[in-house]
């Protein structure tokens, strides 16, 4: 069965560092998201990509966050310069439609800011 | 300010019982209902949707949703000690395509 894979599974990193998130969303789906869910809270939306451009952000999503779509395959978010409370799980999901539901997730990135 | 809101339990159910899970939002127009399981430090797994008022049956789970009351639950029958996990109720913005506005989750636990 198609999933959802992301790499690494656990970044550990120093607050003011850029850190990497990749995801390689399922190969039919055509809108990706990223997600984060610090420990013990809701999941937040962060960012909708479609069509090689962000559909839509939320407030988290500020300038210190990007997307790309780099090839047919990958889909990354990057964080420029990280904070403490950056630390927290980034999920990344693909959905075939545009309808915001039927997102299929990746197992996750657990990022840790020291 | 959207909101979903849920307890967050801790729920417990027999085994063999029917686990029923409850959430509320608060956006009135909302379209799209979706529920999702979340095992301790795994990702959501999408269990059911709805779109429609009445009940969705897939299974062993039941999606209920009554838009003028602006309430979705979801019934578990037969429970079995595997479906103990953190269940996610997600609504899809009213204002979006493609966002989810997330309830803090039921954890539910089924004792043999």
């Amino acid at each position: 069965e198609p999933e959802v894979t992301q790499t690494p599974s656990h970044q550990v990193t120093q607050m003011g560092q850029e850190v990497i998130l990749r995801c390689v969303p399922i190969s039919n789906h055509l809108y990706f998201y990223w997600y984060r869910q610090i420990l013990g809270q809701k999941v937040e939306f962060l960012v909708s990509f479609y069509n090689n451009e962000i559909s839509e952000k939320s407030e988290i999503f500020d300038d210190q966050f990007s997307v790309e779509r780099p090839d047919g395959s990958n889909f990354t978010l990057k964080i420029r310069s990280t904070k403490l409370e950056d630390s927290a799980m980034y999920f990344c999901a693909s959905s075939v439609t545009s309808l915001g539901g039927e997102q299929f997730f990746g197992p996750g990135t657990r990022l840790t800011v020291l | 300010q959207k909101e979903v809101e849920q307890n967050s339990g801790p729920l417990s159910v027999p085994e063999g019982a029917i686990a029923s899970l409850n959430c509320t939002y608060s956006d009135r127009g909302s379209q799209s209902f979706f529920w999702y399981r979340q095992y301790s430090g795994k990702s959501p797994e999408l269990i059911m949707f709805i779109y429609s008022n009445g009940d969705k049956e897939d299974g062993r789970f039941t999606a209920q949703l009554n838009k003028a009351s602006q309430y979705v639950s979801l019934l578990i029958r037969d429970s079995q000690p595997s479906d103990s996990a953190t269940y996610l109720c997600a609504v899809r913005a009213l204002d979006s395509n493609y966002q989810l506005i997330w309830g803090a989750g039921t954890k539910l636990i089924i004792k043999p």
